[in-house]
């Protein structure tokens, strides 16, 4: 079984410019969500799709989207970066339902000068 | 609002030594905890999931508890190693679907 993959696993942007960060779900697993985590903090939770849905979102603006594809793979677009987008962003994947393992990949580590 | 809290922040011993790393929280309605280690500037490695259901989990040299209606976890970790040293995060998830996280606990083993 795969694990959750990443990509890239480091990026350097301007502020104001856009990024897309991939990932790759574990084989099996239909959910995926994405989390922004910043030095010496615990992550914080962006939002998660269940299903190509977005069934859940945390306290980001709207620069911060997403998609899930019909493979159960995602994606986490950042508009109009700011220099506080730096920060280690991890995606994780998990089978349906509220009680499952979720599984985190490697991250990418944004920074936005 | 749920909040975690993990004590200490920091925490050095001597290779050999048993240990035990602490998470509370203040919202008793979860669905599960989970105990995650992440090495620096990596991601997260799941060591234990603990359905609200259950009192603990077990895996290898580590022994995770919950108790819900107090709000606490423990994660007892037997035997460390050089190869413990990291930072272990613990979290919990509610009916918001989110992961809720404390900010974790540096352990460093020394040789």
């Amino acid at each position: 079984e795969t694990g959750v993959t990443q990509s890239p696993t480091h990026l350097i942007k301007t502020r104001g410019q856009q990024v897309t960060l991939r990932c790759s779900s574990q084989s099996g697993h239909n959910t995926v969500s994405w989390y922004q985590q910043a030095l010496g903090q615990g992550p914080q939770f962006i939002f998660q799709y269940y299903r190509e849905e977005e069934n859940g979102r945390g306290n980001f603006p709207p620069r911060f989207s997403g998609l899930q594809f019909p493979n159960y793979s995602s994606e986490l677009n950042v508009n109009a970066l700011e220099l506080d987008d730096s920060a280690l962003y991890l995606c994780a994947s998990s089978r349906d339902g509220m009680n499952t393992e979720a599984f985190f990949g490697q991250g990418t580590r944004l920074t936005v000068v | 609002k749920q909040e975690v809290t993990q004590i200490p922040a920091a925490l050095s011993v001597p290779e050999g030594e048993n240990l035990v790393l602490n998470c509370s929280f203040t919202d008793s309605a979860i669905y599960n905890l989970q105990w995650f280690r992440q090495d620096p500037g990596k991601g997260l490695t799941s060591l234990l999931l603990i359905q609200s259901s259950q009192r603990e989990q077990t895996s290898g040299r580590l022994n995770a508890s919950l108790d819900k209606s107090s709000g606490r976890s423990t994660l007892y970790i037997a035997a460390s190693q050089p190869g413990d040293s990291a930072t272990y995060l613990c979290a919990v998830r509610g009916s918001n679907y989110q992961l809720i996280w404390g900010a974790g606990t540096k352990l460093i083993i020394k040789p």
